[in-house]
């Protein structure tokens, strides 16, 4: 069965550090790759997907950045953490009609 | 432009009580997916339903159904028979098939059931 392992849980940065959060999957191949963020108490933000290796696709222009080296590994990254890069990183993967299988998230906190 | 609208931030359902959350959509595209999510306290995402834009028939699964009005460009949720653990924020979604099969989330809806 397929799995997504999704790390750290939490995450405590200063301002000004960098940032790396790393996301995995198991039991499948060529997955479509996702990075959202959610504020506190909002809806989902997307920042980045990935359709294969090195393919990566941003929406939204910010201070985060997106890699794909190996088929099922996403890495989101900073070179320098914002305050307003605070927030629960969630990393997906999914295709078609079944919906995104969701990691169990970061929840940073830039201070 | 994608978007999806939630317009109640919160809602109250009493136990074993059917509750039903609005979901509005709006795309140019005439393939798309509409999706569910439920998010408990804990955080994790956890995918209820699902509805093409050509199912003639509303999806169900188990205790949730999707009331889809194509015409209206709504996908609202129904859930029966409400639980305590039913509470928990819920997200309606829009996959896009442009480009990577996105998917669009509306702001969520915080449901109460109350014992």
């Amino acid at each position: 069965s397929q799995t997504i392992h999704q790390w750290p849980a939490t995450l405590v940065q200063p301002v000004g550090s960098p940032l790396s959060l790393e996301c995995t999957v198991e039991g499948t191949s060529n997955p479509n790759l996702y990075w959202y963020r959610q504020a506190a108490g909002r809806g989902l933000q997307l920042l980045f997907y990935s359709i294969g290796i090195d393919q990566i696709s941003s929406e939204v222009p910010q201070n985060l950045s997106a890699s794909r080296p190996q088929d099922r590994q996403f890495i989101l990254s900073s070179k320098k953490l914002l305050l307003s890069d605070s927030g629960f990183y969630l990393c997906a993967w999914g295709t078609g009609s079944h919906g995104y299988t969701f990691g169990s998230g970061t929840r940073l906190t830039v201070v | 432009a994608q978007k999806i609208t939630q317009t109640q931030p919160g809602m109250f359902v009493q136990e074993k009580e059917a509750v039903t959350l609005d979901c509005t959509y709006d795309t140019s595209d005439p393939s798309y997916g509409l999706f569910w999510y439920k998010q408990p306290s804990s955080g994790e995402m956890i995918f209820l339903i699902y509805q093409g834009s050509y199912d003639q028939q509303n999806a169900t699964e188990g205790r949730y159904s999707l009331n889809f009005q194509k015409a209206r460009k709504s996908a609202n949720l129904v859930i029966s028979a409400s639980q305590l653990g039913d509470s928990a924020m819920y997200f309606c979604a829009m996959r896009v098939n442009t480009g990577g099969f996105k998917t669009i989330f509306g702001a969520g809806t915080r449901l109460f059931v109350k014992a």
